[in-house]
């Protein structure tokens, strides 16, 4: 099956510096990768995906990349803020459309 | 606009006892749902899926059953607690046949004593 790897475990940036999360995925037929922001004892909630015919994505201070050579994946937050601090989970999903998370990534941003 | 509705939201339950856990989906029909458990760490462990009624897929072998008695109704169960299975545990849906996000409940936060 798929088996997704998410780095770091623990981020910690300054205020608005930028914060890069990555993940690769194994499966080669995986197409479909979304991102989930998941505040503490909250649900995880879809902030940005993207599809395997598309190479980057972006939505304000949000942008996702797609290398599907190397099967890895990426988040970019630029200009980060406190109420950026969360876990954020990529994930990759494929014909079976159940979805494979990462571990999670726990950014933390000091004011 | 579809919708999903997860309860209890927390739930404090002794050694022993048994478990239900019920999640609800509203506005769409055939959804793929599932169950996942979030331990003290941080990852989402896949516990069940199911794509149709009486079609559920477990993931990992535990103490843990799941039904789905109606098209939009998944419950998660359990005879016999473990203190093991204290944990988030979140139901979510996704659009059978599409490739698309995945929508998750509020979460169950469950603490066996």
């Amino acid at each position: 099956g798929e088996n997704v790897e998410q780095h770091p475990s623990t981020l910690s940036v300054q205020e608005g510096d930028s914060a890069v999360i990555k993940c690769t995925y194994s499966d080669s037929a995986s197409n479909y990768f979304p991102w989930y922001k998941q505040e503490l004892g909250k649900r995880p909630q879809l902030i940005i995906d993207i599809r395997s015919n598309v190479g980057e994505k972006k939505d304000q201070r949000i942008a996702v990349t797609l290398n599907k050579t190397a099967k890895h994946f990426s988040l970019h937050i630029t200009e980060t803020q406190p109420e950026d601090s969360a876990v954020y989970f990529c994930a990759a999903t494929k014909g079976s459309y159940i979805p494979t998370f990462g571990r999670g990534t726990s950014l933390i941003v000091h004011p | 606009s579809q919708t999903i509705h997860q309860w209890p939201a927390t739930l404090v339950q002794p050694v022993g006892s048994p478990l239900s856990l019920e999640c609800t989906v509203e506005g769409t029909s055939n959804p793929n749902l599932y169950w996942y458990r979030q331990a003290a760490g941080r990852g989402l462990q896949l516990l069940f899926y199911s794509i149709g009624i009486d079609q559920i897929s477990s993931e990992v072998p535990q103490n843990l059953s799941a039904s789905r008695p109606q098209d939009r109704q998944f419950i998660l169960s359990s005879k016999k607690l473990l203190l093991s299975d204290s944990g988030f545990y979140l139901c979510a849906w996704n659009r059978a046949g599409r490739n698309t996000e995945a929508f998750f409940g509020q979460g169950t936060r469950l603490t066996v004593v």
